[in-house]
């Protein structure tokens, strides 16, 4: 099946700072998704994103799936940001979201 | 708020018991998704539904099993439980299967 990988594992920033998560997947994809999963556990939507680039605030988002990418991009970091953040993708045979390991994220004020 | 409701919250059980795990999913969504978050790991793809037909399974186990109903909400079933299935266990629902997919406020289950 599709294998996503995600980088860094970690980040610590200080909050204001700038980040870029990287997401890569093995396959070609019909569907790529970000999602933030909150110190609470809750999974929000930031991204739909299967190609081209999405900005949403201080948040933006690309995929290059020709290069099986996507990265998205944070900046002005904020202690809400914290928490992990997952990439997941659905390729043009399968009919499930396969999700990365993620990537923790932690802004200290 | 992402439309999807799932109920209850939390639930604490003991081993052995059984468990239902209920989903209602956006208005107009036809595909289900269960996933599974144990601690500190990834989310596992469980199983999904398209309009009350069983689409793709993963690694669910044969102790758990789902339905979804006519009027497209799902129940997940969880039997003879054990510690290790004490996790955050998703709803997903979309439209399609190719199309945005948003994942309710989860219900934490704790095995003791």
């Amino acid at each position: 099946g599709i294998q996503v990988e995600q980088s860094p594992p970690d980040l610590i920033l200080q909050e204001g700072a700038n980040s870029t998560l990287r997401c890569n997947f093995s396959d070609s994809v019909n569907n790529l998704q970000w999602f933030h999963q909150n110190p609470w556990g809750q999974l929000i939507n930031l991204f739909y994103i299967p190609s081209g680039t999405k900005q949403n605030g201080r948040l933006s988002a690309t995929t290059v799936a020709t290069e099986r990418y996507s990265l998205l991009y944070i900046s002005s970091s904020q202690t809400t940001d914290s928490g992990v953040y997952f990439c997941a993708v659905r390729n043009n045979y399968g009919q499930n979201f396969v999700f990365g390991p993620g990537t923790r994220l932690s802004v200290l004020p | 708020d992402s439309g999807v409701t799932q109920t209850p919250k939390h639930l604490i059980t003991a081993t052995g018991q059984r468990v239902t795990l209920r989903c209602s999913p956006r208005s107009g969504d036809l595909s289900v998704y269960w996933y599974q978050q144990s601690l500190d790991q990834g989310l596992q793809f469980l199983i999904q539904y398209y309009n009350g037909e069983e689409r793709a399974k993963g690694n669910i186990l044969e102790r758990f099993s789902a339905q979804q109903f006519p009027d497209l909400h799902s129940e997940l079933n969880l039997s003879s439980l054990e510690l290790g299935d004490s996790a955050l266990y998703f709803c997903a629902s979309s439209v399609q299967s190719n199309t945005e997919a948003f994942f309710g406020q989860g219900t934490r289950l704790t095995v003791v």
